[in-house]
């Protein structure tokens, strides 16, 4: 069974950088893609980006100037990073794994990790 | 991008009767690259359908997808008490995701 475990920073001031790490386990990580989703009572379900195990990445084009996604396949292990955060970055993150065999929906999702920036 | 607008916002429903959610893309999905899933309080999205139509592994009989183009429904027959939560219409396309704002189920 595929479980995602993730952890980060969980407050945050204006202008600092987010940090999320997300771990799979059970599951080989390669031939996959791996989002990262956030979810806010303004915005609802937003998706920020994905990355494999090549460290192909495709990124929500509203957030991609601030977007880095990158992965560790040692560890099976890929991490979220947004800078410059604002009050519009309170969200709680997700991350969640892309199957092909269920025609790129996310199979599988983290238990998420609740971002609040504030200065 | 596709924009997933979901109908009615807030279902109102007794254990039993049947549920019918709505979602509209503003262009066509192609491809059958459409999801739903269901959210409960505290907890992360659940796929439920994939696909338009299928199943994913654990979601009941009772609960079916259908639609095509740009006009998709999940139907709940003869709701159960764990089925009352927020569902979520999810499509892809141009390596890009996109959810509806979601349809409450209540009691």
């Amino acid at each position: 069974q595929v479980q995602l475990q993730q952890w980060g920073a969980g407050l945050l001031q204006p202008s600092e950088t987010l940090s999320l790490t997300c771990a799979v386990y059970g599951w080989p990580f390669s031939g996959y893609y791996w989002s990262w989703i956030r979810q806010s009572p303004e915005k609802g379900l937003e998706w920020i980006g994905e990355i494999n195990h090549n460290g192909d990445t495709n990124y929500n084009p509203s957030l991609k100037s601030r977007v880095t996604i990158s992965v560790d396949t040692s560890k099976n292990q890929f991490s979220l990073n947004l800078n410059s955060v604002t009050v519009a970055d309170t969200a709680v993150y997700y991350c969640a794994r892309v199957s092909a065999t269920v025609l790129y929906a996310m199979d599988f999702w983290g238990q998420g990790t609740t971002v609040i920036v504030s200065s | 991008e596709i924009v997933l607008t979901q109908s009615p916002g807030t279902l109102s429903l007794s254990p039993g009767e049947r549920a019918t959610l709505s979602c509209r893309a503003s262009e066509t999905i192609s491809n059958n690259y459409f999801a739903w899933y269901q959210q409960k309080p505290g907890q992360a999205p659940r796929l439920l359908i994939y696909g338009v139509s299928s199943r994913a592994i654990g979601t009941p009989d009772r609960v079916s997808g259908s639609g095509s183009g740009t006009d998709f429904t999940l139907t709940i027959n003869g709701l159960e008490p764990e089925d009352f939560a927020v569902y979520y219409c999810q499509q892809y396309g141009s390596s890009s995701w996109t959810f509806g704002q979601g349809t409450k189920v209540e009691i």
